[in-house]
Order: structure tokens, then C-alpha cells, then sequence
């Protein structure tokens, strides 16, 4: 069964707009986990909160984790063309320390 | 350095055949996965591995195998190929930092056909 549920599914704005997408997941994590996906091609890690962190900065990427509610958020702000990809959360699970776990991925679609 | 990479990018393969995808990583990683991703499905963990000799069932093991004789190499196996097989497989590799896995990286995928 999937650990991770992304939320929306399917985002579109315009560039220059900010995008926020959500992960939800079932268990406790040892760290949480955004990557990105460009059409036909392989996963690239953006960035990586562990389990004690509440919020982590990476250039135009903001990542807030709240374990109590066992959900994380992702904010691209300033949307480009270019960040047109699937996004996936990935969790790294306390009882399976070496598994990493994938939602199903939020497809954004920035409008030049 | 090469990263990732998977071999072959794309394979055509009838019901019963067989066949073996590759994976090599340069980055002297200790963990190695093979994942498949289907539409609306994410990834799911097939097998993967912890260190060279070593093996583990994920979430979807069934009609796969695979072999770690090396480090840097990790072989996902399909004895028996079946049209629900038809995906794209991801291989990927983790550094084991502080004891625990970390940032996975990822070959570009190779997409299999069954028909």
C-alpha cells in the first residue's frame, strides 16, 4: 500500500505564481523526503526534512513538516516554465529504516 | 561520474520470455533498489539490497528476482515475463549515512513492454 498521498494530483498556474502541494502518510518516519520527476525521465531529489525539523529552505523551495498530523507541504515560489514535473514525497519509515516509501505524485504544469 | 545507469532503456518481450535489466552505479553506494512505476501508481519497491550478497523482498516481489555479486551492480530478473509486468522500471542507490539511507539517486528508467 502507498505510505505517501500526494494533494492536488494535478496543478496548473501561471509563471511567476507560487505552488504548493501536499504529502500525506500513514506511520512514523525517520525523514520525509520531495522529488522531482520531468516527463520520460528518472527521479531527482530536491530536498530532505527529518523527523525533529519542522520547516527546511532549499533556493525557491520551502518545506514544512508537521508530524502530529503526519503531513508535509512543498512550496515552489516564483514558478518557472521549467519546474513543469511530477512531484513525489518519499518517507523513509521508522520500523523499515533502509525502505523509502513514494506517493503517487503531484503533475504541475507551469504556464509560460 | 556516470551516476546511474540502466540497461537497456527500452525492451519489447513476449509472455514467458525472460530477461534481465541491469543497473550500475559508480558512487560506491551501499543500498540499491529496483522500483516500477505505473500510471497513477508512484513508485513501488520491488526488491533491493543493503550491501554486496544481500537481497530483500519490497512491496511488490512477486514474478521477480535479483542478484548484488558486485557493489556497484544490482540485476532485476523476469523469469517469466506477463503483460502485467508492462512498466517502467527504476533503479536507484543510496549512500548509508550516519547508519541510516539517505538521498536515493536515480538511473533514467527503462521501459518494458509485454505482450
Amino acid at each position: 500500500s502507498q505510505q505517501g498521498e500526494e494533494d492536488p494530483q494535478a496543478l496548473s498556474i501561471q509563471e511567476g505564481e507560487n505552488a504548493t502541494m501536499n504529502c500525506s502518510y500513514k506511520t512514523s518516519i525517520n525523514n520525509l523526503q520531495w522529488y522531482r520527476q520531468n516527463s520520460g525521465r528518472g527521479l531527482v531529489h530536491l530536498i530532505l526534512i527529518r523527523s525533529n525539523e519542522r520547516e527546511k529552505h532549499s533556493g525557491r523551495l520551502r518545506v514544512t513538516l508537521d508530524t502530529s498530523k503526519k503531513s508535509s507541504s512543498l512550496l515552489i515560489t516564483a514558478s518557472r516554465a521549467a519546474d513543469t514535473a511530477s512531484y513525489f514525497c518519499a518517507t523513509v519509515r521508522r520500523d523499515t529504516g533502509n525502505q523509502f516509501y513514494f506517493g503517487t505524485g503531484t503533475s504541475l504544469t507551469v504556464i509560460p | 561520474n556516470a551516476g546511474v545507469t540502466q540497461t537497456p532503456k527500452f525492451r519489447v518481450l513476449k509472455t514467458g520470455q525472460s530477461m534481465t535489466l541491469l543497473c550500475a552505479q559508480d558512487m560506491n553506494h551501499e543500498y540499491m533498489y529496483w522500483y516500477r512505476q505505473d500510471p497513477g501508481m508512484g513508485l513501488r519497491l520491488i526488491h533491493y539490497s543493503v550491501g554486496e550478497g544481500t537481497t530483500a523482498k519490497g512491496e511488490v516481489p512477486d514474478g521477480y528476482n535479483v542478484s548484488r555479486l558486485k557493489k556497484q551492480n544490482f540485476l532485476l530478473g523476469l523469469e517469466s515475463a506477463a503483460p502485467s509486468q508492462t512498466s517502467v522500471y527504476f533503479c536507484a542507490s543510496s549512500p548509508l549515512a550516519g547508519g541510516r539511507t539517505d538521498t536515493q539517486y536515480f538511473g533514467p528508467g527503462t521501459r518494458l513492454t509485454v505482450l
